[in-house]
């Protein structure tokens, strides 16, 4: 079984600064890892994955996120935020032995300051 | 990109009625599509997993008399929520595996569905 964890509830951060919210997993297979964005009221839509191969994966509105496999972390980072950043995140993992079922975290609430 | 659409996103009905909720596939052929449920500020519960022409797959403490799912066909999937009560007001959210042969367990999400029972 697997299982995800998210530490940060919620991270204010100023416009323009760098955040990182962080992302712990667990699992005894190997896994496929997953950040999605929920903007209010609305579905969640992908923001970058790690299948294999590079450990630093570029995903869409300048997030990237480093694999981990010794520390078992999965973190999300952005260099600059904007306002519009503010949204809810999720970490994800999917195990790949066959079902493909998707474990998430309890999310982090980003808020960007002005 | 793989676009999945959900429909209503807003429905409110009396309680001991019942309400659909329907999840398109629009461009590609969704064999396998999963049922969330998010209460409010948590995270997505997952449900069931429907699976096209055969019964869906619930989760422990899921009532599959209550949360009926259908996938007749590659392209739909619906739940629907029978003898609604008021505690099954929430936000619903439908996915759909990524399509293309190679399973890797990548999501794409409907705009969810948010019930209302008075």
């Amino acid at each position: 079984a697997q299982s995800v964890t998210q530490l940060d509830s919620q991270v204010p951060v100023f416009e323009e600064a760098p955040v990182e919210l962080r992302c712990n997993y667990s699992s005894s297979v190997s896994v496929y890892l997953f950040w999605y964005v929920q903007y209010p009221n609305q579905g969640l839509q992908l923001l970058l994955k790690y299948l294999s191969g590079s450990t630093l994966v570029k995903g869409i509105n300048g997030f990237e996120a480093e694999f981990n496999k010794s520390q078992t972390s999965f973190h999300l980072r952005k260099p600059s935020v904007h306002i519009s950043d503010t949204a809810e995140y999720f970490c994800a993992v999917s195990d790949n032995s066959g079902t493909y079922k998707s474990i998430f975290g309890t999310g982090t609430r980003l808020k960007v300051l002005a | 990109g793989a676009v999945v659409s959900q429909h209503p996103s807003r429905v409110i009905c009396k309680s001991g009625t019942s309400v659909k909720i329907e999840c398109r596939s629009l461009d590609f052929q969704a064999t396998t599509m999963f049922w969330y449920r998010q209460f409010p500020k948590q995270s997505l519960m997952l449900m069931a997993t429907s699976n096209e022409g055969s019964k869906a797959t619930y989760e422990q403490g899921v009532e599959k008399d209550k949360f009926l799912i259908n996938h007749a066909s590659l392209t739909l999937s619906t739940l629907t929520v029978t003898s609604a009560h008021p505690e099954d007001s929430s936000f619903y959210i439908c996915s759909a595996s990524s399509p293309g042969g190679v399973n890797t367990g990548e999501l794409f999400f409907g705009e969810g569905s948010r019930l209302t029972v008075l």
